[in-house]
């Protein structure tokens, strides 16, 4: 079975400061994991994905994560906050075993202030 | 128009009653989902289809059923709703063409209260 859990609920920057969101998975097969965004009144879009490639993953509005596979993480960073980061952030994972579907972890809001 | 699309969009119905939440795709794609989204909770699977006639049960699948009418349709029912079914409903489809089962392509969601 695969899971992850992502740490803290609510976090909180100020505009222009680095950007960590926390995310650990387990999987007894080689993951694939993703962070999602969902803007208030929206629904989910990627924001990066991990399929066994390279570790250090870039995604839209220069957000980066990276795959430790010894630590089982693969936290979101981003290094200046814009206001417009405020949403909720949620960390998933997969495989590439037939039938897997896609689970989510709980998501992390994101309040960026001024 | 949006790829996928949900309807209703909004509901609220009476414990008891029978409710269908419908999705349909335009992006072509084989597989489908239904998640269910609580505050503090996350997105949770109820049930997901990789083709017409495939369905399986995701993690809370009790208290819903699922029809696959075609490639493009994707329908999920409550067929007595209860107050704790109370949720936002998202659909979502996937193209394992891409390599990957990750990438999820979600509609706008459906709000659905029961009182």
């Amino acid at each position: 079975a695969q899971s992850v859990t992502q740490l803290g609920s609510h976090v909180s920057v100020s505009e222009g400061a680095l950007v960590l969101l926390r995310c650990n998975y387990s999987s007894s097969v080689p993951p694939y994991l993703f962070w999602y965004v969902q803007y208030p009144n929206q629904g989910l879009q990627l924001l990066l994905k991990y399929t066994s490639a390279a570790t250090l993953v870039k995604g839209i509005n220069d957000f980066e994560a990276e795959f430790k596979k010894s630590e089982t993480s693969f936290h979101l960073t981003k290094p200046s906050a814009h206001m417009s980061d405020a949403a909720e952030y949620f960390c998933a994972v997969s495989s590439n075993q037939a039938g897997t579907a896609l689970i989510f972890g709980k998501g992390t809001t994101l309040s960026v202030s001024s | 128009d949006a790829d996928v699309t949900q309807t209703p969009r909004n509901r609220i119905t009476k414990t008891g009653k029978r409710i269908m939440l419908e999705c349909s795709q335009t992006k072509g794609h084989d597989r489908m989902y239904w998640y269910r989204q609580d505050p503090g909770l996350g997105l949770q699977l109820i049930y997901y289809s990789f083709d017409v006639k495939d369905i399986n049960k995701g993690e809370i699948s009790d208290g819903y059923s699922v029809s696959r009418q075609a490639q493009a349709k994707f329908s999920l029912s409550l067929e007595s709703a209860i107050p704790n079914q109370t949720a936002l409903y998202f659909c979502a489809t996937s193209d394992p063409g891409t390599g990957t089962t990750g990438e999820l392509f979600f509609g706008e969601g459906s709000r659905l209260t029961v009182l």
